[in-house]
């Protein structure tokens, strides 16, 4: 079965400085997607980055970078110069199979960061 | 392009009556898929929908709860005889489906909370 596993439930991370948040997952497929999420206070999901499991390359989008480790089934957040506005909870995520048409997505129970002046 | 569309935002209902959640999907979009996030927890799948078809509803509950996707008009999530327990945030989220590494556009979702 599908598992997502994040470790850190809170953070706290000095403003400027990068920050990984951690994230293993568990699955049995061969064909998979991981996402990273961000929930500010105000409630709304908002996609940060994805990786397909045949990507060769870690994915990246601006300031997130994707540390893909497939023989460890690690899939770690990268932020790169933390900003106030980073403090959220950050859900990593999974889909079985490469089309969003295969199977619903598992989320992890979330790390809350928070960015300190 | 409007993203997806959830109303209401927030719904109160005394335990025994009815909730109804709508959704719209982005334009284009033809994958409906409905998520229950509890305070502070993180989201879980409840049911994944086509329009007129279940596709998935291994995550719905098994009394109480019903979903559908309708031809025209939005994705409906209905809760019966609401209890305290059903108080959460439900969010929904849509795709075109079948585009490599497309990912599921969420909603503002809806705060339910039942008194």
């Amino acid at each position: 079965a599908q598992k997502i596993t994040q470790t850190q439930p809170g953070m706290f991370v000095q403003e400027k400085e990068a920050v990984t948040l951690d994230c293993t997952y568990d699955t049995s497929d061969q064909s998979y997607g991981l996402f990273w999420y961000k929930q500010p206070s105000s409630g709304e999901m908002i996609f940060l980055i994805y990786q397909g499991s045949y990507d060769e390359q870690n994915a990246t989008e601006g300031r997130y970078s994707l540390n893909f480790q497939k023989a460890r089934k690690s899939a770690n957040l990268v932020i790169s110069a933390s900003q106030l506005g980073d403090s959220a909870m950050y859900f990593c995520a999974m889909r079985e199979g490469r089309y969003s048409s295969a199977s619903k997505i598992i989320f992890g129970s979330g790390t809350r960061l928070s960015i300190r002046p | 392009n409007a993203g997806v569309m959830q109303n209401p935002r927030h719904l109160v209902r005394r335990r025994g009556q009815e909730a109804r959640l709508r959704c719209s999907p982005m334009k284009g979009h033809s994958h409906v898929y409905w998520y229950r996030q509890l305070p502070e927890e993180g989201l879980k799948f409840m049911v994944y929908l086509q329009k007129e078809n279940i596709i998935d509803e291994s995550g719905m509950p098994k009394e109480r709860f019903s979903a559908e996707f309708p031809k025209e008009g939005p994705s409906i999530l209905r809760i019966q005889q609401v209890v305290r327990g059903d108080s959460a945030a439900y969010f929904c989220a849509s795709s075109p489906g079948h585009v490599e590494g497309d990912e599921q556009f969420f909603g503002p979702g809806t705060r339910l909370t039942v008194l």
